[in-house]
């Protein structure tokens, strides 16, 4: 059981480079989230997807793309990197969108933009 | 706006007890989480509370007042190991679950 898996775990990137943050899971969860995590502001909600085909924004959802094409994957794209982009990275997801259900997290990208 | 506050830190000695306040205020409310966060690694789920009272779970309980916007979460016969980070976050309700900035606690010997 690989639960939910992130890549890269470390990234670098310059300014205006772009780059896919990579996010699949294997328990046939419904929704997965991103999140970023930066020191003394706490886990941040950047996209979310109730459903394959279905997404939608979260509370800091400017600079980011997603996608949903199957129940496994859910991708975070970064168009043109800012520097204030540089942060931890969190993919979560749980079986369903009810609110009971608790969040299983990926291990975490750390990204640097320069 | 949406807003749940939490200590930024505490310091225990290993084999007390040690309580860790949240409040939260938020336009809905769908569930409270406690997240254990090791630095480094990923946060991973402590508890859950919906209904007002006391949720216990071996070492770890967790308190909700849903009318005073306040939980807590309390962890017993504390353990080195359980120097960490914890994290409050609610389910505000469409699909979305917002975090407090996290609790460092420090257990000393």
């Amino acid at each position: 059981n690989a639960g939910v898996t992130q890549t890269p775990k470390f990234q670098v990137l310059k300014t205006g480079q772009s780059m896919t943050l990579q996010c699949a899971q294997d328990m046939n969860h419904e929704y997965m989230s991103w999140y970023r995590q930066d020191p003394g502001m706490g886990l941040r909600l950047i996209h979310y997807s109730v459903g394959a085909g279905i997404t939608d924004q979260g509370e800091v959802p400017n600079g980011y793309n997603v996608s949903r094409s199957t129940t496994e994957d859910f991708p975070l794209r970064l168009l043109s990197a800012a520097p204030s982009q540089t942060s931890v990275y969190f993919c979560a997801s749980s079986y369903n969108t009810g609110g009971s259900e608790k969040l299983f997290f990926g291990s975490g990208t750390q990204l640097s933009v320069l | 706006g949406q807003n749940i506050d939490q200590p930024t830190e505490m310091t225990a000695t290993e084999g007390a007890i040690v309580q860790i306040n949240c409040t939260y205020q938020t336009s809905g409310f769908n569930g409270l989480f406690w997240y254990q966060q090791h630095a480094g690694e990923a946060p991973t789920f402590l508890s859950y509370n919906v209904l007002d009272g006391l949720e216990e779970k071996g070492r770890f309980s967790s308190f909700l007042s849903r009318s005073k916007g306040y939980s807590y979460l309390l962890l017993k016969e504390l353990q080195m190991k359980d120097s960490a980070s914890y994290l409050c976050a609610v389910n505000t309700g469409g699909f979305k679950t917002i975090f407090g900035a996290g609790t460092r606690l420090f257990v000393k010997a």
